[in-house]
């Protein structure tokens, strides 16, 4: 089946560590997106790339980085910089970057200790 | 810039009855869409319906239609006859070109 696979589903790390969220999707879309949710805050917007090889910033993008190499990949770093990085991730993905309609991913959690 | 706003942070209704969950946005384009997902407890968030600033007539999905007022920017999502399984999140999100601004959501809860 087609669709969008985040990895890992929880993750515990010490503070001061950088992660690596896995987002991988096969719906061949062009546009991949993250989003962070706190509590009481809806989803944000970190990063979104509508191509291979260029990505842009979202709302929030200090203290994380991406990268997109593949079509099907855009994996997102959250690095020692962000001050507050437990929180729901999500990735999602569309059809076009204008297409507006996103395809999410079932989320990573991540906990910093 | 886009902006959503939910003003209701939780709603209760009884099975099998229709209940209203609100949004408003405020946007200068002339052009946007509108978006509710919905996300249960596992954590997924799944499209419910889209309107678009241009469509003349308000966009019905099954259970869930969308009471669109433009003028009042307003883009209330009817959810009729609800069923257990509707308990969830639910957000409001605008488009803009290639990105999606949500709202903070509405957490609804139906009892039996």
């Amino acid at each position: 089946d087609g669709g969008i696979t985040q990895s890992p589903k929880y993750l515990f790390r010490k503070e001061g560590q950088n992660v690596t969220l896995s987002c991988e999707q096969n719906l061949n879309h062009d546009a991949m997106y993250w989003y962070r949710q706190d509590p009481g805050q809806g989803l944000r917007l970190i990063y979104y790339s509508q191509i291979v090889n260029d990505f842009q910033k979202g709302d929030i993008a200090e203290g994380y980085s991406v990268s997109r190499e593949k079509k099907e990949s855009f994996p997102l770093t959250v690095t020692s910089a962000q001050k507050n990085p437990t929180a729901f991730y999500l990735c999602a993905s569309s059809l076009s970057g204008f297409s507006g309609e996103l395809f999410f991913g079932e989320g990573s959690r991540l906990t910093v200790l | 810039a886009q902006k959503i706003t939910q003003t209701q942070p939780g709603m209760f209704v009884q099975e099998k009855e229709a209940v209203t969950l609100d949004c408003t946005y405020d946007t200068s384009d002339p052009s946007y869409g509108l978006f509710w997902y919905k996300q249960p407890s596992s954590g997924e968030m799944i499209f419910l319906i889209y309107q678009g600033s241009y469509d003349q007539q308000n966009a019905t999905e099954g259970r869930y239609s969308l009471n669109f007022q433009k003028a009042r920017k307003s883009a209330n999502l009817v959810i009729s006859a609800s069923q257990l399984g509707d308990s969830a999140m639910y957000f409001c999100a605008i488009v803009r070109y290639s990105t999606l601004t949500f709202g903070k959501g509405t957490m609804l809860l139906v009892s039996p």
